[in-house]
Formats: structure tokens, C-alpha cells, sequence
């Protein structure tokens, strides 16, 4: 089974901090994903990778910035947290850009900025 | 740009009855991929089931399956024989098909969600 993992559970944060939230999966996926859930919204798309150091901008990638140093971890950054970017986040992966493969999730982040 | 809607943020259900939950979307794009995604409080999101535009037959596992009426862009999940594992938040999700340059990676586009409660 594909299992994608996220550093913490849960994170609290002061206003100013920089934030590194961390994902790693350990299918060999070429594809990773970060999402922001919010209540009445859904998920939305903040950045996608397609491999070692790509990395692209997703629907909202403002005040957001990611890497990708190794193919198994994505990290999202957030380089002053703010309190609207209290929020769940999730990461996913998906084996490849140009397969019909699905998407595997990992069990999110809530992240409070306070 | 695709977009997809629930119009349902919150229904319930009696353990062991049917229950249907609705989704729209708008596109453009003739072939693409809609998805339902349960995600329980433990907030590991699960695919429910999937359904190839394409294909006119409807999806069907266990007691989920899905009415896909793609003239009507409209695509919703029946819940059959409900059970209280049942009881979670349930996002329909749309994906173009990986051919599409623009496709940004396979991005997933949600819904809203829906919040289904199951009574005893």
C-alpha cells in the first residue's frame, strides 16, 4: 500500500514565523501535491512537483513556497506565517504526470497561526 | 476553468437507508475523470469511487455507486444500507485527463464538501 506521511498532526505557530510543514511518500511517486482545506471551500491546489527540484505553482501558491530536494519529501514553506493561513493542510502523490493513476493523501496538517 | 459544487454542506441519514448526495460541475472538456473522496475525523481521505467520463455505465462499488448524467454535468453518490462508518465529510472531485498540458500534474478539483451524519 502506498503511504504518504506528514510530520505533525497538529501545529501552532506565532504570526512572523516561518513554517515547514513536510510530506514523504515511499511509492516512488513522481508527482506531489499540496492542498489547503478550508471549511466551505474544499481543497485547493497551493503547489505541485513533477520530480526531484520542479516544482510549479498551483491555485493559491501566494505566501507559499515549496521544495523538493529528495523525490520521496515535498515541503511547503511558509516564509512569514500569517493568521489566514490557519488551515488544514494536505499533501498527496500520484505515481506519474502522464498515467490515469490516482491521487493517495496523506492525514493533513492543522496548522493554527496565532 | 473547471469548477465543481455541492450544493449539500450537511445531510443525515438513518442507519440502513439509502441516502444520495449531489454534485455538479462545469466544464468544457469532453473527456475527464470525477471522483468521490470520503474523508472520516481520523481526515485520511479515501477514494470512494471513480468514474471515466467515457464510459456511460455508471460506477458501482459495494454499496456505493454513483448517477452520472454527464449531459447535465451532474454526477451524484448513492449511499445504500448505511452504516455509521459511514458518517464522514464527502468530496466529489473532477480531473482532466493527464493528455491535457494544463492539467497542472492531475490536479484534483473539489467541491465544497458535504457532511453526512449517520443516526442510529
Amino acid at each position: 500500500d502506498v503511504k504518504v506521511t506528514q510530520s505533525s498532526r497538529y501545529l501552532v505557530k506565532r504570526t512572523g514565523e516561518k513554517v515547514f510543514l513536510e510530506c514523504v511518500q515511499d511509492m516512488d511517486h513522481e508527482n506531489m501535491f499540496w492542498y489547503r482545506q478550508d471549511p466551505g471551500l474544499g481543497l485547493r491546489l497551493i503547489y505541485f512537483s513533477y520530480d526531484v527540484k520542479m516544482k510549479e505553482k498551483g491555485d493559491i501558491p501566494e505566501g507559499y513556497s515549496v521544495s523538493r530536494e529528495k523525490k520521496e519529501r515535498f515541503s511547503l514553506i511558509l516564509e512569514s506565517a500569517s493568521t489566514n493561513q490557519t488551515s488544514m493542510y494536505l499533501c498527496a502523490s500520484r505515481l506519474h504526470p502522464s498515467l490515469e493513476t490516482e491521487q493517495y493523501f496523506g492525514p493533513g496538517t492543522r496548522l493554527t497561526v496565532t | 476553468a473547471q469548477t465543481v459544487t455541492q450544493s449539500q454542506p450537511e445531510m443525515s441519514v438513518q442507519e440502513a437507508e439509502t441516502v444520495t448526495l449531489s454534485c455538479t460541475y462545469d466544464t468544457s472538456e469532453s473527456d475527464y475523470y470525477l471522483f468521490w473522496y470520503k474523508q472520516p475525523p481520523s481526515r485520511q481521505m479515501i477514494l470512494v469511487i471513480r468514474q471515466e467520463a467515457y464510459k456511460q455505465q455508471n460506477a458501482t462499488e459495494n454499496r456505493f455507486s454513483v448517477n452520472f448524467q454527464k449531459a447535465a454535468k451532474s454526477f451524484s453518490l448513492k449511499i445504500s444500507d448505511s452504516q455509521l462508518g459511514d458518517a464522514a465529510m464527502y468530496f466529489c472531485a473532477y480531473r482532466s485527463p493527464t493528455s491535457m498540458i494544463y492539467n497542472q500534474g492531475g490536479k484534483l478539483i473539489f467541491g465544497q464538501g458535504t457532511e453526512l451524519s449517520v443516526k442510529p
